[in-house]
């Protein structure tokens, strides 16, 4: 089965620095890669998705991701995060192989610091 | 852009009680939609794949008679709890999408409590 890896379950970071959010994918030839935000009880927005094509992803807020093929990995970046971006991160990954089930990360809660 | 409306937001209810949670696509047609249940600081776990118009794909240790599914249309898929009991206590969370390669829309969640 398709897992996903999201190393750090809490990232604490102050306002304007830069933040990383780590995922590794389990290797599969026919995968969609995906970042979702969540805020305290609401469902999921989307970030991010890489498809294919450019391996540098932009998403919304200024948030981009890196897909690499070699290290099977997706990781989410933000030069400089602001104090709204306190929330939980997913990351997901649609295995065309297996019935186009999303599988997510266990997910990052990033915390700005003011 | 595609928006997933999910009712009730939140509910309240005693134990022995059933709850239907509705999940709608409301500018798009859904064939496919998905049912997930979150736990407090977890990730979501994948419940089931609700189907329109046949029957819904459970994903291993999910109870088909617990958690009931009905994709009776392609914009509307019910999830029912019956008889819930506290350990049902939990945040439920569906999405849908369009083709595979798009990514699912997600609804806001139910927070369902069982007292």
């Amino acid at each position: 089965a398709q897992s996903v890896t999201q190393l750090d379950s809490q990232v604490p970071v102050f306002e304007e620095a830069p933040v990383e959010l780590r995922c590794n994918y389990s290797s599969s030839v026919s995968v969609y890669l995906f970042w979702y935000v969540q805020y305290p009880n609401q469902g999921l927005q989307l970030l991010l998705k890489y498809l294919s094509g450019s391996t540098l992803v932009k998403g919304i807020n200024g948030f981009e991701a890196e897909f690499n093929k070699s290290q099977t990995s997706f990781h989410l970046r933000k030069p400089s995060v602001h104090i709204s971006d306190t929330a939980e991160y997913f990351c997901a990954v649609r295995n065309l192989n297996t019935g186009n089930q999303f599988y997510f990360g266990t997910g990052t809660s990033l915390t700005v610091i003011p | 852009g595609a928006v997933v409306s999910q009712h009730p937001s939140w509910v309240i209810c005693k134990s022995g009680t059933s709850v239907k949670i509705e999940c709608r696509s409301l500018d798009f047609q859904a064939t496919t939609m998905f049912w997930y249940r979150q736990f407090p600081k977890q990730s979501l776990m994948l419940m089931a794949t609700s189907n329109e118009g046949s029957k819904a794909t459970y994903e291993q240790g999910v109870e088909k008679d617990k958690f009931l599914i009905n994709h009776a249309s392609l914009t509307l898929s019910t999830l029912t709890v019956t008889s819930a009991h506290p350990e049902d206590s939990s945040f439920y969370i569906c999405s849908a999408g369009g083709a595979s390669n798009q990514p699912q829309h997600f609804g806001d969640g139910t927070r369902l409590s069982i007292l």
